[in-house]
């Protein structure tokens, strides 16, 4: 069994432009959540997956954008990168019906 | 609006000793409560987990207590261990739902 993947581990952006971060869920697993974790701070929900399709956003504009593929992978999409856009991001991966979440180790994005 | 607040910021223990963190939280609506353990570098990992149709619940050292009532829950950590340093982070979810919301994160040094 195969645990979160994340790619790459480490990114730096300029202002202005566009990221594309990716996850790969543990195996068996259909749903994915994405967080956002600023340094000194708690993880915070973006978004979550389920087969496919957004279930549930938390508190960030539109320009925050995800896909989920047919084998449950993910994308994190991010248009328009301000610098207080640094911050060390984190997928993880659950069944919906059962609560546990598991973490990748996350990429940490530096804007600049 | 932080929806589940956590305490202490840091915390120095011992070896040997019991260390306590404190969430509370706001939202009655929240039915599962984790505690998360993070280290430098990495995505957090789950430690323990408890619903709130129970009081208490143990897996080896650690101890989650649980206060409906009050809306409050704890972390102890017994016979603290130097390897026990990491940032420990409260959460809950809703019902139906896993979208995590996260305490700010206690920082944990176990002294040898």
């Amino acid at each position: 069994e195969t645990g979160v993947t994340q790619s790459p581990t480490h990114l730096i952006k300029t202002r202005g432009q566009q990221v594309t971060l990716r996850c790969s869920s543990q195996s068996g697993h259909n749903t994915v959540s994405w967080y956002q974790q600023a340094l000194g701070q708690g993880p915070q929900f973006i978004f979550q997956y389920y087969r496919e399709e957004e279930n549930g956003r938390g508190n960030f504009p539109p320009r925050f954008s995800g896909l989920q593929f047919p084998n449950y992978s993910s994308e994190l999409n991010v248009n328009a990168l301000e610098l207080d856009d640094s911050a060390l991001y984190l997928c993880a991966s659950s069944l919906l019906t059962i609560e546990t979440q598991y973490f990748g180790p996350g990429t940490r994005l530096l804007v600049l | 609006q932080q929806q589940v607040k956590q305490s202490p910021q840091s915390l120095i223990v011992q070896k040997g000793g019991i260390s306590i963190i404190n969430c509370a939280y706001e939202n009655t609506a929240f039915d599962y409560f984790p505690w998360y353990q993070q280290f430098p570098g990495k995505g957090p990992a789950l430690l323990i987990a408890i619903r709130p149709d129970v009081s208490e619940k143990k897996e080896g050292r650690f101890t989650i207590s649980f206060n409906k009532s009050a809306k409050q829950f704890s972390l102890h950590i017994m016979d603290s261990q130097p390897g026990d340093s990491a940032t420990y982070f409260c959460a809950a979810s809703p019902e139906y739902g896993n979208k995590l919301v996260f305490g700010a994160g206690t920082i944990l040094r176990v002294k040898s």
